[in-house]
């Protein structure tokens, strides 16, 4: 089955604890994208990689790291969390479709609460 | 750059009835429009798009409906059914972007039985 995973699916941490959200595709796609979801605010892109080792800063990428090591992998990285980073995440994959309409998998989501 | 205005935030309708979501776009070399369903406790789902050369196009109950000249686009939901709840996002996209898509803050559509 195509899909996008993420773990973990429910994560409540402490201020300054680095931790790592895991985010893996099965569809063989060259763009992944982490977005962070807060009520009113939709969906806010945080960073992105058209393939492997090529990351780039979305909107509001400041307190997170990723890296993309391989192809199906992106993980997102908070290495000192703090609560304004308390969001819904979510990880997408996406591939070129014809005439530049493609299509973006979105992943269950991860609902982080940093105390 | 692009910027993606969506209304209303909240819309609540008679199960049976008609929605209608509007988005306004600011980019006019924008050419691609997607709009997403977000189901509770799940990640958005593309429902249908739009390309800039299309004015409409339609899938079963669902359609969208594209202004180039006013920079617009709607979703439009006949017959609403109470599964049709949800939280919907339009989002525009430039040929030159790179998958990269600029989202509207979305529409809680609540479907009263």
């Amino acid at each position: 089955e195509a899909q996008v995973t993420q773990n973990p699916r429910y994560l409540i941490t402490v201020t300054g604890k680095k931790l790592t959200v895991t985010c893996s595709q099965n569809m063989n796609h060259e763009y992944m994208s982490w977005y962070r979801q807060d009520p009113g605010l939709g969906l806010r892109q945080i960073y992105y990689s058209m393939n492997v080792e090529v990351t780039d800063k979305g909107d509001v990428p400041e307190g997170y790291k990723v890296s993309r090591k391989e192809k199906r992998n992106f993980p997102l990285i908070l290495e000192s969390p703090s609560p304004n980073q308390t969001s819904l995440y979510f990880c997408a994959s996406s591939s070129k479709g014809l005439a530049g309409s493609y299509e973006q998998y979105f992943g269950p989501g991860t609902r982080l609460t940093v105390t | 750059g692009e910027n993606v205005e969506q209304h209303p935030s909240t819309l609540s309708v008679q199960e049976g009835d008609s929605a209608v979501i509007k988005c306004t776009y600011s980019d006019s070399a924008s050419n691609y429009f997607p709009w997403y369903k977000q189901e509770l406790g799940k990640g958005p789902q593309l429902i249908i798009d739009i390309r800039s050369n299309v004015g409409e196009k339609k899938d079963q109950r669902i359609a969208v409906t594209l202004n180039k000249t006013a920079k617009h686009f709607s979703l439009h939901i006949t017959e609403t059914q109470p599964e049709d709840s949800a939280v919907y996002f339009c989002a525009a996209s430039r040929w030159d972007s790179n998958y990269q898509l600029i989202w509207g803050a979305g529409t809680k559509l609540i479907i009263k039985p």
